[in-house]
């Protein structure tokens, strides 16, 4: 199966920094999402975006799907922006997502 | 986007006794749904696939005589743990997905057993 690689593990910035966090895929995908899991473990839908770029208020992704990567960008983070972001995707018609491991994300005051 | 409603969202039960977790997808019809476990500070991993009108398809290493799965209409499936012990104490989600979109997911449901 599809194996996802997500990077980095872990990050820690300043309210107001921004950021890059990427999604490496062993594999073509078909459908690509990105998600904030919230403290009570609800998924919230960030982006589907097997290819090209989007964009979301302070946030947007990108998909070079012939490289199998993609990057979400956070800008001018804050406090409410943290949390554990994971990137997931599938191939072939189905939607049986493989997940990363996630980027657990701490922004501070 | 599509809505898709987990309940409950919180359960504890004793040993060996059964829990049933529903999912429903409430503004869509889902022919397959999909479970997913998650244990404290891991991802997400895949349980099994849950089909409309038939059996589901479970993900190696998944009991299916534990994890039984019923998809009994296009909008609700449901996930019973039997004979619950403590290490399947877990969040549970479920995920349903409109016609050519994206997936949604459940407000999940963590299952503690004492």
């Amino acid at each position: 199966g599809i194996q996802v690689e997500q990077s980095p593990p872990d990050l820690i910035l300043q309210e107001g920094a921004n950021s890059t966090l990427r999604c490496n895929f062993s594999d073509s995908v078909n459908n690509l999402q990105w998600f904030h899991q919230n403290p009570w473990g609800q998924l919230i839908n960030l982006f589907y975006i097997p290819s090209g770029t989007k964009q979301n208020g302070r946030l947007s992704a990108t998909t070079v799907a012939t490289e199998r990567y993609s990057l979400l960008y956070i800008s001018s983070s804050q406090t409410t922006d943290s949390g554990v972001y994971f990137c997931a995707g599938s191939g072939g018609s189905n939607y049986k997502l493989t997940f990363g491991k996630g980027t657990l994300l701490t922004v501070n005051p | 986007g599509a809505v898709v409603s987990q309940h409950p969202s919180r359960v504890i039960c004793k040993s060996g006794t059964s829990v049933k977790i529903e999912c429903r997808s409430l503004d869509f019809q889902a022919t397959t749904m999909f479970w997913y476990r998650q244990f404290p500070k891991q991802s997400l991993m895949l349980m099994a696939t849950s089909n409309e009108g038939s059996k589901a398809t479970y993900e190696q290493g998944v009991e299916k005589d534990k994890f039984l799965i019923n998809h009994a209409s296009l909008t609700l499936s449901t996930l019973t743990v039997t004979s619950a012990h403590p290490e399947d104490s877990s969040f549970y989600i479920c995920s349903a997905t409109p016609v050519n979109t994206e997936a949604f997911f459940g407000q999940g449901t963590r299952l503690t057993v004492v």
